[in-house]
């Protein structure tokens, strides 16, 4: 049973670029959440999706950010004009049910992919 | 909205035990999960508390008290391969999100 898949692992683009990173849940999960990490920092929320819908964008900046995740293919966050403060590791995670009608709080993380902005 | 504080930093010894203690504030409250993150690699889950007392999974355990609002992992038998780092992370009932919010971390490093 294949983990939560995410790919570039590492992508670098120049200023003013644009930044495509994908993800494929665990099988059988329907929900997907974003989250950055800035090096020796914490994981910041970005944005928690489910098949066609946006949930929760409450973390991601207003502009330049946007995520999707289609009925079919992967989970999709989209950075355009990236800008030097873009650079961190992305890391998506799938659930398999909503959070809140869950006994726990187990979300499993892929390996995320590390964005560098020269 | 929420906050977690934990130590930035602990060191030990192989063989030791240590203590990693988070403190939290939200609205609301679902349970305290913990995660390990080695660096570069993916955080993955190790335990959740959802109710007061003490969850124990092999060298690892962690302890809830909600009327403090704190918990702590407890790592055993201290490995080498335990450097990393450890993030608390809660949901909040009333989180319309449905996601965890996390600590800053606390990186572990084991010395020999």
């Amino acid at each position: 049973n294949a983990g939560v898949m995410q790919n570039p692992r590492h992508l670098v683009r120049r200023r003013g670029q644009e930044a495509r990173l994908r993800c494929s849940p665990m099988k059988g999960h329907s929900h997907v959440y974003w989250y950055r990490q800035l090096p020796e920092e914490g994981l910041k929320f970005m944005v928690y999706l489910q098949k066609e819908n946006i949930i929760d964008e409450s973390g991601m900046p207003k502009e330049r950010f946007s995520a999707e995740f289609p009925k079919e293919g992967p989970s999709i966050l989209r950075i355009q004009q990236v800008v030097r403060g873009d650079s961190a590791a992305y890391f998506c995670a799938s659930s398999p049910v909503n959070l809140r009608a869950s006994s726990g709080n187990t979300i499993y993380f892929g390996e995320g992919s590390w964005l560098t902005v020269v | 909205g929420q906050s977690l504080e934990q130590p930035s930093e602990v060191t030990a010894v192989e063989g030791a035990i240590v203590q990693i203690n988070c403190t939290y504030q939200t609205s609301g409250f679902y349970g305290l999960s913990w995660y390990q993150q080695h660096d570069g690699g993916a955080p993955t889950f190790l335990s959740y508390n959802a109710l007061d007392g003490l969850e124990e999974t092999g060298r690892f355990s962690s302890f809830l008290s909600r009327s403090d609002s704190y918990g702590y992992l407890l790592l055993q038998e201290l490995q080498m391969k335990d450097s990393a780092s450890y993030f608390c992370a809660v949901r909040d009932r009333d989180n319309a999100g449905n996601m965890l919010t996390f600590g800053g971390g606390t990186r572990l490093m084991v010395k020999p």
